[in-house]
């Protein structure tokens, strides 16, 4: 079975740009959320999608946003890029958002530089 | 205060050791709780995941769970070099359709020869 994929792996973008972020989830998965990873602040939640709706969403600027598409991938998008965004983004997918036995698994993350 | 903690280590073990790993958490209605390996330049990796007061066991890994303290632990037994990583502690709470993980920052575990 396929595991979470990210994609891109990597990216390099300037301040002020945008970026878009893609996550497939384990097939048969609904549920999708995205953590941001930083050295000094771990792993921040930014939101979770189930069923194409944002179901719950962390302490983030607007500037962060997300969507999930019936096939249940979802991205996530950053405008306005600030030096402090770059981070690794992680993507996890669960089958549904009731955790009590369904953990999270992890793709492999974005690593986004701000230049 | 911190919603999930834990001491940011480094746990410096022998290999063949047991590594006790500490968790602690504030909100009391905290459902599941979630151990994850990360190994550095890598993602998260599931270890183990608890419900229900006590112990877990999974091969050389046991979680254990007392929701009245609001703490929960990893055991390793036997411990090897190759368990030498980060160890994130998660801890999930669901209301209504929405549901919540928060991670503790980590505890770096070295598992020396």
């Amino acid at each position: 079975k396929a595991g979470v994929t990210q994609t891109p792996r990597y990216l390099i973008k300037t301040r002020g740009q945008q970026v878009t972020l893609s996550c497939s989830p384990i097939s048969g998965h609904r549920s999708v959320s995205w953590y941001q990873q930083t050295p000094g602040q771990g792993l921040q939640f930014l939101f979770e999608y189930f069923s194409e709706t944002q179901r719950n969403k962390g302490n983030f600027p607007g500037r962060f946003s997300g969507r999930q598409f019936s096939n249940s991938r979802s991205e996530m998008n950053v405008s306005t890029l600030e030096l402090g965004d770059s981070a690794l983004y992680l993507c996890a997918s669960s089958p549904t958002f009731d955790r009590g036995n369904q953990p999270q698994h992890f793709g492999d993350g974005t690593r986004l530089s701000i230049l | 205060q911190k919603e999930v903690e834990q001491n940011s280590g480094p746990l410096s073990v022998p290999e063949g050791a047991i590594a006790s790993l500490n968790c602690t958490y504030s909100d009391r209605g905290s459902q599941s709780f979630f151990w994850y390996r990360q190994y550095s330049g890598k993602s998260p990796e599931l270890i183990m995941f608890i419900y229900s007061n006590g112990d877990k066991e999974d091969g050389r890994f046991t979680a254990q769970l007392n929701k009245a303290s609001q703490y929960v632990s990893l055991l390793i037994r036997d411990s090897q070099p190759s368990d030498s990583a980060t160890y994130l502690c998660a801890v999930n709470k669901r209301t209504g359709t929405a549901s919540k993980l928060t991670f503790g920052t980590g505890t770096r575990l070295q598992v020396t020869l």
